[in-house]
């Protein structure tokens, strides 16, 4: 069974310092893996799609790894504002579902 | 916009009763699932869709049911069985079923047991 993990479980920076987020999961036999930003009582927003071919993936801010024959992952934000403030979740594809972290509760200090 | 949209976005149920939770997609998936997410844990597949007219028990599908007669439609209903049915429910969608395509998921529905 996968088993997905995310370090910490809280965090919280002063505004501009970049972040730095952990998952790792067990299973290295993955079809991809999706970060996602919720807000508080919100769905669930995509961020990033790596698929298992490649090693990172880049959208402006936002940059993630992708290291699958040690099962990790590292979600990149560089010089965080407040708005980055949410709960970032990351996913790993198997078979026929999304296996899930319990995610890390962002904080961005003014 | 495509996308998928829940409803409501509160629910209250009574002892006893039962609830249907509605998920509509306009982004022509063939897959479709239902998450449950409890506070300070992953969410966790309750059921999923790969195509119309069939679905498949996740991990926790006990005192939950589901039903797929159009492509676009994928409502769950919570049964008096689901003995802690309080929680937050999400809908999602991917291209195809089983491929890692990217999921997109719904706004959610807050669900209470009064």
């Amino acid at each position: 069974k996968q088993e997905v993990t995310q370090i910490p479980a809280a965090l919280s920076v002063p505004e501009g310092e970049n972040l730095v987020l952990n998952c790792s999961f067990t299973d290295s036999a993955i079809y991809n893996l999706q970060w996602f930003r919720q807000d508080p009582g919100k769905g669930l927003t995509s961020l990033l799609l790596i698929q298992s071919s490649q090693r990172e993936q880049t959208s402006g801010r936002l940059n993630a790894s992708l290291d699958k024959s040690s099962g990790r992952s590292t979600l990149y934000i560089a010089a965080s504002q407040p708005g980055d403030s949410a709960t970032y979740l990351c996913a790993v594809s198997g078979d026929y579902k999304l296996s899930f972290g319990a995610g890390t509760t962002v904080t961005v200090r003014a | 916009d495509g996308g998928i949209t829940q409803s409501p976005k509160y629910l209250f149920r009574k002892e006893g009763q039962n609830v249907t939770l509605s998920c509509e997609q306009n982004l022509n998936h063939d897959a479709m699932y239902w998450y449950r997410q409890d506070p300070g844990q992953g969410l966790r597949l309750i059921y999923y869709s790969q195509i119309v007219n069939d679905f498949q028990k996740g991990d926790i599908a006990e005192g939950y049911s589901v039903s797929r007669e159009k492509k676009e439609s994928f409502p769950l209903t919570v049964t008096s069985a689901q003995k802690n049915p309080t929680a937050f429910y999400l809908c999602a969608s991917t291209r195809t079923g089983g491929s890692g395509t990217e999921a997109f998921f719904g706004q959610g529905t807050r669900l209470t047991v009064v």
